[in-house]
């Protein structure tokens, strides 16, 4: 089954604890994304991947840092977590970096974290 | 960053009844999206519009593409209880490919 995954679903963690947010795709899919959704502020992108290797800024980075070693998978690495980012996590994916199919953009399930 | 201005927030209906929110941002898009979020779970693409003025529709939706580029507009008819969810709407630039921008969100409600 075509699919965007996340591990772990749920995560909670106390300050300064570093964790890693696994996202995998399994539809050969180049370009990747993270986002967090938190009430009333819709989804905000922390960092995009154009292909393995190709990462970039999103709108909200700090505190966040990602890899791009394989096509299939980008981590996001919380180095030292903090309260202010308790929030739900989306991975998301689309097939090409260019023209409409790039729109298509698959979202995994959402992982749920709370930092105390 | 930019900001998409999402409107309404929420909205209580009645099965049955028509739906129509909207998208508008100070800055020009090259593609609007519309987006729904079931409870639990991550939003799914409903629609996509790629130029100015554009009409398109995927069952009971219909979103439309402003003319000046910088609003959107997505109407659901009919609506039935399992169009209950989070609408969000997102816009993408031609000069920076990777960004997407997206809204605060619609939450619907539908009252059998």
């Amino acid at each position: 089954e075509a699919q965007v995954t996340q591990n772990p679903r749920y995560l909670i963690t106390v300050t300064g604890k570093k964790l890693t947010v696994t996202c995998s795709q399994n539809m050969n899919h180049e370009y990747m994304s993270w986002y967090r959704q938190d009430p009333g502020l819709g989804l905000r992108q922390i960092y995009y991947s154009m292909n393995v290797e190709v990462t970039d800024k999103g709108d909200v980075p700090e505190g966040y840092k990602v890899s791009r070693k394989e096509k299939r998978n980008f981590p996001l690495i919380l180095e030292s977590p903090s309260p202010n980012q308790t929030s739900l996590y989306f991975c998301a994916s689309s097939p090409r970096t260019s023209g409409r199919r790039y729109n298509e953009q698959f979202f995994g399930p959402g992982t749920r974290l709370t930092v105390l | 960053g930019q900001q998409l201005n999402q409107s309404p927030q929420s909205m209580f209906i009645q099965e049955g009844e028509d739906v129509s929110m909207n998208c508008t941002s100070s800055s020009i898009f090259n593609t609007w999206l519309w987006y729904k979020q079931d409870p639990g779970e991550g939003p799914v693409l409903l629609i996509a519009l790629y130029k100015a003025g554009e009409l398109t529709s995927n069952g009971r939706l219909t979103a439309q593409f402003g003319i000046t580029r910088k609003d959107s507009f997505l109407n659901i008819s009919a609506s039935i209880p399992s169009d209950v969810g989070i609408y969000f709407c997102a816009g993408r630039q031609n000069t920076n490919a990777g960004k997407s921008t997206f809204g605060d969100g619609t939450t619907l409600t539908v009252k059998p």
